[in-house]
């Protein structure tokens, strides 16, 4: 089955610098990767998603990019503000499965002020 | 978007009982999944709720345990058995849209003493 790398697993940068969250996938077959951003004690919210048909999507500050070759895909965020400090969860879902996602272990993304 | 109502929030329950956690989502959804997460940890699936039909199970998870139903669309209920300490976590059901996207519910947190 599919099989999801999330790096790093805690992240801190300086209000207004970028950053980037990486995922890989292992079913070559996976054709949608949705990335859910969760605040302490709330449920995952979807951030931003990309089909396998796109290299790249952009909304605001969040832009996910997909190498479908590499089988890996990327979150940035630019611009960050304190309240972009969350947990950050990549997944990714195939063809089979009855479209089930298969999520990464998370990112504790800190922004420090 | 789909939204999607979960309750109990909360719940403390005494080792050896069960907990029914009850999901009801706004609109028609494709599918309904249920998850856990364990604290700090990622979403692990437990199963995918199947209209009108047995409940579909991830490795390490039985039926006898975590008992599912999804009489129609919208609705579904997940019961955690026979409760021990190790089963104290938080449960969210999830629900996919016609456009795939995925969306959860509030969750549920167990503790069980």
């Amino acid at each position: 089955g599919e099989n999801v790398e999330q790096h790093p697993s805690t992240l801190s940068v300086q209000e207004g610098d970028s950053a980037v969250i990486k995922c890989t996938y292992s079913d070559s077959a996976s054709n949608y990767f949705p990335w859910y951003k969760q605040e302490l004690g709330k449920r995952p919210q979807l951030i931003i998603d990309i089909r396998s048909n796109v290299g790249e999507k952009k909304d605001q500050r969040i832009a996910v990019t997909l190498n479908k070759t590499a089988k890996h895909f990327s979150l940035h965020i630019t611009e960050t503000q304190p309240e972009d400090s969350a947990v950050y969860f990549c997944a990714a879902r195939g063809i089979q499965g009855a479209q089930k996602l298969v999520f990464g272990q998370g990112t504790r993304l800190t922004i420090n002020p | 978007s789909a939204v999607i109502s979960q309750k109990p929030s909360r719940d403390i329950c005494q080792r050896g009982t069960s907990l029914t956690i009850q999901c009801q989502v706004d609109s028609q959804v494709t599918m309904m999944f249920w998850y856990r997460q364990q604290p700090g940890q990622s979403l692990t699936l437990i199963a995918t709720a199947n209209q009108g039909s047995e409940a579909t199970y991830e490795s390490g998870f039985v039926i006898d345990k975590f008992p599912i139903s999804r009489p129609n669309l919208t609705f579904s209920t997940l019961t955690v058995s026979n409760l021990s300490p190790e089963d104290s976590s938080i449960y969210l059901c999830s629900a996919v849209t016609a456009n795939t996207e995925a969306f959860f519910g509030q969750g549920t947190r167990l503790t069980v003493v």
